[in-house]
């Protein structure tokens, strides 16, 4: 049973456009939420996360949106550049149990030069 | 001050022989995470375990697969009697345990076991 959801297998975006990646979660228990960022043959790293107490949460060229009513939330990349091609990962923990992380199936971001 | 250390990074076995991963967490890190990665699919979380003790193992398959943290040593990954299905890359994460609510977790690059 797939508890989140990132629909979008891959993404191509033009160098300085924006790019938004979209998962969708079905366990209302989720309180916390985060992406993850992995390059081939490497694991992966921590990119940004939010609170379910809020509904944005921004670092740098990274925004993270979160709508609870809509078990939704997607990451804005402005403006992308080609080393930020990579396999972008949504996961989420539970408030009764917060070192528990499901992932999503990832989505590929292709930004071009 | 190095990150986290899995080896081997890629592992061959035969059906049926023994696959012992490991995981050495960053320094000053109590906690380990062991997560697998089918083709295609995202992380899946296997196991979690503080120094001498298996927290959560909720997503342990429960035959053939056994973890442990030693107080000594690595984090070690187990999987008896291997078959084709096991194929995967296995990653291991850890953190420091704040015990304040969410720990970030930092990954290791992860081992690639290939079944043949």
């Amino acid at each position: 049973d797939q508890q989140v959801k990132q629909n979008s297998p891959s993404l191509s975006v033009q160098e300085g456009r924006i790019s938004i990646l979209n998962c969708d979660y079905t366990n209302s228990m989720f309180d916390y939420f985060l992406w993850y960022k992995k390059y081939p043959a490497e694991g992966p790293t921590f990119l940004i996360s939010i609170s379910s107490i809020k509904d944005k949460n921004e670092d740098g060229r990274f925004t993270v949106f979160l709508n609870k009513s809509a078990k939704h939330l997607s990451l804005h990349i402005v403006p992308s550049q080609p080393g930020d091609s990579a396999v972008y990962f949504c996961a989420a923990s539970a408030r009764n149990n917060f070192n528990k992380f499901y992932f999503g199936s990832g989505t590929k971001l292709n930004v071009k030069p | 001050n190095a990150g986290v250390m899995q080896n081997p990074r890629h592992l061959v076995r035969r059906r049926g022989q023994e696959a012992r991963l490991r995981c050495s967490p960053m320094k000053g890190h109590s906690h380990v995470y062991w997560y697998r990665q089918l083709p295609e699919e995202g992380l899946k979380f296997m196991v979690y375990l503080q120094k001498e003790n298996i927290i959560d193992e909720s997503g342990m398959p429960k035959e053939r697969f056994s973890a442990e943290f030693p107080k000594e040593g690595p984090s070690i990954l187990r999987i008896q009697q291997v078959v084709r299905g096991d194929s995967a890359a296995y990653f291991c994460a850890s953190s420091p345990g704040t015990g304040k609510g969410w720990d970030e977790q930092f990954f290791g690059p992860g081992t690639r076991l290939t079944v043949l």
